[in-house]
């Protein structure tokens, strides 16, 4: 069964700029989750979707949103970027909850 | 606020070695705690604890949680170089039904 798949894997930006990055679930999972990972922060939760909703959503600002297609595949924007968004983005499947989530390789953003 | 609490930082053990990492947390409406291993990029879920006392295995691997005292350890027996990695806490809330992660604790096994 293949893994979760993010992409792109690397990217840079300037600030200002918008991203858009995606994510491909495993197979049959309908729950995807996002992080940013940050040396100082750690892993931190975005939000997470489910059928097509999200779910529910960790302390960031409104420039970070996502969506979720019916096939589960999801994808993150983050507008306006600011030097403080680089980090490693992390998008996690499960069944249909948290329980035992899956992670992606992660894409790695440089806001410059 | 909620919070997670992983120590040590870092540990640097040799190979043979037996460790133990702790998890400390302080999450309102706790539903369950959550262990991982970093190694290069993503995260690797090893365990998932919701009831005190009960230790969850895994070959060298185990895990138990204490929900009177808010913690968790895990341990590592006979640690080898493959489990040079980051170990990542996570506390899962009801209430919001948010996700909390620790700072993590970077461990490196001498061969």
């Amino acid at each position: 069964k293949a893994g979760v798949t993010q992409t792109p894997r690397y990217l840079i930006k300037t600030r200002g700029q918008q991203v858009t990055l995606s994510c491909s679930p495993i197979s049959g999972h309908r729950s995807v989750s996002w992080y940013q990972q940050t040396p100082g922060q750690g892993l931190q939760f975005l939000f997470e979707y489910f059928s097509e909703t999200q779910r529910n959503k960790g302390n960031f600002p409104g420039r970070f949103s996502g969506r979720q297609f019916s096939n589960s595949r999801s994808e993150m924007n983050v507008s306006t970027l600011e030097l403080g968004d680089s980090a490693l983005y992390l998008c996690a499947s499960s069944l249909e909850n948290r329980i035992e989530q899956y992670f992606g390789p992660g894409t790695r953003l440089t806001v410059t | 606020e909620d919070k997670v609490v992983q120590s040590p930082l870092s540990l640097v053990v040799h190979e043979g070695d037996t460790v133990t990492l702790n998890c400390s947390y302080e999450v309102t409406n706790f539903r369950s705690l959550l262990w991982y291993k970093q190694e290069k990029k993503a995260p690797t879920f090893l365990f998932m604890l919701t009831s005190s006392g009960i230790e969850k295995k895994s070959g060298r691997l185990s895990s138990i949680l204490d929900k009177k005292e808010l913690f968790s350890i895990l341990n590592i027996t006979a640690t080898q170089t493959g489990d040079s990695a980051i170990y990542l806490c996570a506390v899962e809330a009801n209430r919001d039904d948010k996700i909390i992660f620790g700072k993590g604790t970077r461990l490196h096994i001498l061969p």
